[in-house]
Formats: C-alpha cells, sequence, structure tokens
C-alpha cells in the first residue's frame, strides 16, 4: 500500500511563529487531505488538495503531485493551532476501496 | 448540516468482553469507513463500505471484529471478544461519494479495555 511520511515529527514554536510541515507519499494519488487533531481527539478537516495550492486565513497548502509531495504552511502562530497535524492520501485502486492512509503525523506545540 | 454522529464516546470493559459501536453519516454520504486509532499513532482503517456493501475490509481482524451497515445508513463496529491492545480511539467517517471529495469523521468512540 501507499506509504505517508510526514516531518517534522515534533515542532515546538513561540506564538507568531511560521511553520511548514510536509507529507511525502510513495505512490500517485486521487485524494489527499490534511487534518488537524485537537486536544480532545476530533480531527478537523482544513484541506482537501489532491494538486495544487489552496489558502484559508492564516494556513495554506501546496500539493505537488507529481513530486508526491505536499505542505502545510502555517503563519502567526497561535496556541489555539496546537495539536497533531495528519496527512492522508488515498488512491483508486479499483474495486472502489479508497480509504485514507494516514502518516504518523506531526505534534505542534505553541507556546505563549 | 449535521456532521457524523458516534456513540458510546467512552466505553470501559473488561477483556473478553464485548462491545458495541453505533455511527450515523452525515445524510446522503454514501461511502462510511470505520477507522481504529491507538494513542500516539495515526488512523488505521478497518472496514470501508459503498451504500450497504463492503467495499474494503482487508484490515478488519475478522476473528474478534465484525461490522454491519443496515439499509445503507447506520453502522455499527462490533468487538468479541475484546483484548487489551482493542483500547484506541474507533473513529467512524463518511464522503458523498467514492475516491472524489472530502471524508469527514465523528467524534470517536474511545475505548479502554482493562
Amino acid at each position: 500500500g501507499i506509504q505517508v511520511e510526514q516531518s517534522p515529527p515534533d515542532l515546538i514554536l513561540q506564538e507568531g511563529a511560521n511553520s511548514t510541515l510536509r507529507c511525502n507519499f510513495s505512490d500517485s494519488v486521487n485524494n489527499l487531505q490534511w487534518f488537524h487533531q485537537n486536544p480532545w481527539g476530533q480531527l478537523i478537516n482544513l484541506f482537501y488538495i489532491p494538486s495544487g495550492t489552496k489558502q484559508n486565513g492564516r494556513l495554506s497548502a501546496t500539493t505537488v503531485a507529481t513530486e508526491r509531495y505536499s505542505l502545510l504552511y502555517i503563519s502567526s502562530s497561535q496556541t489555539t493551532d496546537s495539536g497533531v497535524y495528519f496527512c492522508a492520501v488515498a488512491r483508486d485502486s479499483g474495486g472502489g476501496a479508497d480509504g485514507l492512509t494516514f502518516g504518523k503525523g506531526t505534534h505542534l506545540i505553541i507556546q505563549p | 448540516e449535521a456532521g457524523v454522529a458516534q456513540s458510546p464516546r467512552y466505553k470501559i470493559i473488561e477483556k473478553r468482553q464485548s462491545v458495541a459501536f453505533w455511527c450515523n453519516p452525515i445524510s446522503g454520504h454514501a461511502t462510511l469507513y470505520w477507522y481504529q486509532q491507538i494513542l500516539g499513532q495515526g488512523p488505521k482503517l478497518l472496514i470501508q463500505f459503498q451504500n450497504n456493501g463492503v467495499v474494503d475490509d482487508s484490515q478488519l481482524p475478522k476473528d474478534r471484529f465484525s461490522a454491519e451497515r443496515l439499509k445503507g445508513v447506520d453502522s455499527t463496529l462490533k468487538i468479541q471478544p475484546a483484548k487489551l491492545e482493542d483500547s484506541a480511539v474507533y473513529l467512524c467517517a463518511s464522503r458523498r461519494y467514492s475516491i472524489t471529495g472530502e471524508l469527514f469523521f465523528g467524534e470517536g468512540s474511545r475505548l479502554t479495555v482493562l
């Protein structure tokens, strides 16, 4: 199956700093999503981005599908940005099986 | 639009007991997934339904786990008998169609097996 690698595994920043999270995947994909898992365990959808660039407020994401990687940018970090960020991908392998495969996540801590 | 609903939120059982989790997907979503998330890891797919049919259950431990989606809407995931290593959060997710579009998760059901 597809392998998903996220880096860095852990990141500690001061409030106001910017950060870049990376996701590498081992095969072509039809679906790529970024999630934020908050301290209560809820997975929050950030971006559905199988290719291209999107922005939502202080967050933006870019996926370069031909080179098999995606980047999540967080600008002007706030303490509420703390949590685990997951990249997840899927490909249509035939037969309709298309469940997302998750990376191990980046654990982000924003200190006040 | 209501999100994916799951219950119970928390469950504590002894090993060898059974447990069931319930999921109600977003209205109109044909595809439903169950994931297992062990502490410190990313979610792992257990089973995928398309309407009321199973599309992928290759990672479901079928000797103890079972799942059904009657009438193509609600779904139930059962574990019998539970083992200590089944302690995890069980997440339900849904998507309107297969392969394209966003997948949305419920809040999860946290299982502790003692």
